[in-house]
Parts: C-alpha cells; sequence; structure tokens
C-alpha cells in the first residue's frame, strides 16, 4: 500500500532563508508525486506535480523539488523564504493517474520569522 | 479553477441524525472526491466519484455513503452521525493531472 511520510509537523525559517520540506513516500508502483499548499480557512492549492517527466519539477510561488526514487523522496524547497509562504504543506501521492486516488501526509505547518 | 463550492460551511448536529453536504461543480470534470481533514493525519479519501452514477471507495469509507447523480453534484451523507465524524470536509475535482479543491465544510457532531 502506498504511504507518505513528512518529516516534522512544524518547520519555522527567517525571511529570505532556504526552505526545505522533506516528503518520503513508499509506493509498489511508479509513483504520481505532488506537493499541495493550504492558506489558513481555504481549501488546498496544487504547488507542483511529479508525474514521472523530468525528475525536478518546478512549480508556482518560486518552489521545486526533485525526485529521488533510489531515497523515495519528493523534498520540496525554495531558495529564498517570503512572509507570504507561511501556510500548511501537504505531500501526496497516488500510484494511479486514471482514478488518482491520494494518499496525503500528516501536512508540514511552515512558519516564517521575520 | 474548477468553481467548486460546498453547502454548507460550517454545521452543527448531534449524533445519530442524518447529515448530507454537498459539492457543486462549474467546469464539468469527470472526477470529484470528498476527503476529510483531521489533525495529525492530513487528508483521506472517503468516496470518490468518475462518472454520474458511477462511485467508489476510499480510505476510510466506513459510515458515509455517497451519490452523484449529475456530473455538476457530488453528495456525501452520514446515514448516522457519531463524534468521530466531527471534521472538515473537502471535496476536488478533476479532469486531467490536478485536483482542485473546494474551501471545507466544518462539521461539528455533539
Amino acid at each position: 500500500a502506498q504511504s507518505v511520510t513528512q518529516l516534522g509537523s512544524h518547520v519555522s525559517v527567517s525571511e529570505g532563508a532556504l526552505v526545505l520540506l522533506r516528503c518520503n513516500y513508499s509506493s509498489s508502483v511508479p509513483p504520481y508525486l505532488f506537493w499541495y499548499v493550504q492558506y489558513p480557512n481555504q481549501g488546498l492549492q496544487l504547488l507542483l506535480k511529479y508525474t514521472s517527466a523530468a525528475t525536478l519539477v518546478k512549480g508556482i510561488n518560486g518552489f521545486e523539488a526533485e525526485f529521488k526514487k533510489s531515497e523515495t523522496s519528493f523534498h520540496l524547497t525554495k531558495p529564498s523564504a517570503h512572509m507570504s509562504d507561511a501556510a500548511e504543506y501537504f505531500c501526496a501521492v497516488s500510484e494511479d493517474q486514471g482514478a488518482q486516488k491520494l494518499v496525503f501526509g500528516q501536512g508540514t505547518r511552515l512558519t516564517i520569522n521575520p | 479553477d474548477a468553481g467548486i463550492t460546498q453547502s454548507p460551511r460550517h454545521k452543527v448536529t448531534e449524533t445519530g441524525t442524518p447529515v448530507t453536504l454537498r459539492c457543486h461543480q462549474t467546469e464539468n470534470h469527470r472526477y470529484m472526491y470528498w476527503y476529510r481533514q483531521d489533525p495529525g493525519h492530513g487528508l483521506r479519501l472517503i468516496h470518490y466519484s468518475y462518472g454520474v452514477k458511477d462511485t467508489d471507495k476510499g480510505e476510510v469509507s466506513d459510515g458515509y455513503s455517497v451519490s452523484r447523480s449529475k456530473t455538476e453534484d457530488f453528495l456525501l451523507t452520514l446515514e448516522s452521525a457519531t463524534s468521530s465524524q466531527t471534521s472538515v470536509y473537502f471535496c476536488a475535482a478533476r479532469e486531467s493531472a490536478e485536483q482542485y479543491f473546494g474551501p471545507g465544510t466544518r462539521l461539528t457532531v455533539t
């Protein structure tokens, strides 16, 4: 069965610092991987997705993630944090691009310190 | 944006009562999903639909049923609400690679 583990339920960085949110997955087949962001009292918005093309994926708002099969990881990074990046971030995996039944990690709350 | 709305946005109900949550989309997307969000669990799939009258179970389907009689509407029903179903419920819709999420319904079962 597929699963996702996000290391660190809370991450705090200073404005302008590197953002690194960790995601490891388990899947019996080549996975489809996603990062979503949730701002307070809102639904989720897709940041980026990996669907077996390039291993380095660029998303919105300056975020990117690298698929590493050998490490079963899909970590999310942004070179320079902005106050507006404060939100909760979810990594998700799907083994089936047809139905796309997503399995989510527990989420990482990102805080940006001025 | 798939123009997804959810109703009601907030609801408080008593244990044992039936509850129906509605998800409405305006973009004619084929797939629709219901998730619940709980602290420490992220989002978990309850049920999904791959077309009118075509539905299937997700990870946490016990105690929930769904119906989709029109492309644009996907209903989630709690036949007899329990306190463990207190949660925030999100609907999503998809045509290709991206799921678009609604704003959520906060349900409290007392």
